[in-house]
């Protein structure tokens, strides 16, 4: 089946610093790829859509200067949380769509998260 | 607009008994559906879709769910419960057109006693 990477899988930072996340497809091209938030015991969110090469669309309410979103290659996107605070803290994860096939819905198959504490 | 209700938050099953975890759905047209497991600290792992034909879905791990038109839900149902089963299940539906959003349901948790 198709797998998809994040890196990294957790990461500790200091408030002010950014962090950038990598989400991968391993074995498929991926013209699209989304970026969820998960705050404790909810949901996944949907943040944004990331389209290679063209600009992210985010959902309302997500700053789309604090989280920058780079889908530069049918395999990587990555996502930077800017100047993070204690309140960006949460799992990160990202999906990815892949492209062509013969169904007309194309599956997102979804990374293992990211874990982002934020002191 | 979509959108996914998963009535419970939190259910205990004895292990070998049987589970139904409850999934309704508002969607203008026929959605695509879809179950999640998700173990703590873990991604999403798919067990099973619903796209079109036949109602009932069989899934990995011993899951099923059944699409009911009439009744708006999409039910995940297994036969009978294995301590592993315990985590957190997401209801998943994606409008069948178009720019293809999923929107998840906010998840059921699942505790396994011996």
């Amino acid at each position: 089946g198709a797998v998809v990477s994040q890196h990294p899988s957790r990461v500790i930072c200091k408030s002010g610093t950014s962090v950038k996340i990598e989400c991968r497809s391993l074995d498929f091209q991926a013209t699209t790829m989304f970026w969820y938030r998960q705050f404790p015991k909810q949901s996944l969110m949907l943040m944004a859509t990331s389209n290679e090469g063209s600009k992210a669309t985010y959902e309302q309410g997500v700053e789309k200067d604090k989280f920058l979103i780079n889908h530069a290659s049918l395999t990587l996107s990555t996502l930077t949380v800017t100047s993070a605070h204690p309140e960006d803290s949460s799992f990160y994860i990202c999906s990815a769509r892949s492209s062509g096939g013969a169904s007309s819905y194309n599956e997102q198959f979804f990374g293992p998260g990211t874990r982002l504490t934020v002191l | 607009a979509q959108s996914v209700t998963q009535p419970d938050i939190h259910i205990t099953v004895s292990e070998g008994a049987s589970l139904e975890l409850r999934c309704n759905y508002s969607y203008g047209a026929t959605p695509y559906l879809f179950w999640y497991v998700q173990s703590p600290g873990q991604g999403l792992q798919l067990l099973l879709k619903y796209f079109s034909g036949d109602t009932l879905v069989q899934g990995i791990k011993g899951f099923e769910a059944e699409f009911k038109r009439s009744q708006s839900s999409f039910n995940l149902r297994k036969p009978s419960v294995h301590w592993s089963d315990a985590a957190e299940y997401f209801c998943a539906l994606s409008n069948s057109g178009g720019y293809q959003k999923v929107t998840f349901g906010t998840g059921t948790k699942l505790q396994v006693i011996p």
